[in-house]
């Protein structure tokens, strides 16, 4: 078993449609999470960052941990045609530890 | 602009050869990250600096090595190239010492083909 499952989609959605992105992980001692966007030919920019369970927002994005059932979830509402890229959760044992991706998902947003 | 430069963005080049990867941190950015992303793979940690010292090592091969410079910038060395190091060599970097968990911040990437 993978240390971090990502379904790879792709996924397209209408424009202004509600996006969830999920990764599950099989490491109950990972202790931060992290989310990640990348445009294409581009490097991974940080999106959300959180270590708790439970929900952080920022505009349009909410990332959601559930360490309980070693689940994370990226929520993008209103989903714009800028959105489209690809997107990679990242975790983390420790602040000592190297970031562990998922393979990522492809989203198109369909104008 | 995430302030990580990488050179160069794209390098051809054949097997048995030898590459140098460039990268230059973040101003003021101490820890500097090497990472390989491939398709069926995904992005894999290779190693990472700080302060010019080694710190964590992943799956990089032997074949590979790196180093940071008392400038603060850091190249990966890729040796005996066969085809299936093709692939993108992400660098990144951070503020703070190992253990802070500073956000890591990544350049645009080096994509290396051999041929």
């Amino acid at each position: 078993q993978k240390e971090v499952e990502q379904d790879p989609g792709p996924l397209s959605v209408p424009e202004g449609a509600i996006v969830s992105l999920n990764c599950t992980y099989s490491n109950s001692a990972f202790q931060y999470f992290m989310w990640y966007r990348q445009y294409s030919r581009k490097g991974p920019e940080l999106l959300m960052y959180t270590y708790s369970s439970g929900n952080k927002e920022d505009g349009r994005f909410t990332a959601q941990v559930d360490k309980s059932s070693k689940y994370i979830s990226l929520f993008i509402r209103d989903s714009q045609p800028s959105d489209s890229a690809t997107y990679l959760c990242a975790l983390r044992l420790s602040g000592n530890t190297p970031l562990v991706f998922g393979k990522g998902t492809r989203l198109s947003v369909i104008a | 602009d995430s302030g990580v430069t990488q050179t160069p963005k794209h390098l051809i080049t054949a097997t048995g050869q030898r590459v140098t990867l460039r990268c230059s941190p973040r101003s003021g950015d101490l820890s500097v990250y090497w990472y390989q992303q491939s398709l069926d793979q995904g992005l894999q940690f290779l190693i990472q600096y700080y302060n010019g010292e080694e710190r964590a090592k992943g799956n990089i091969l032997e074949r590979f090595s790196a180093q940071q410079f008392p400038d603060l910038h850091s190249e990966l060395n890729l040796s005996s190239l066969e085809l299936g190091d093709s692939a993108l060599y992400f660098c990144a970097s951070s503020a703070g010492p190992p253990g802070s968990n500073q956000p890591q911040h990544f350049g645009d990437g080096t994509r290396l083909s051999i041929l």
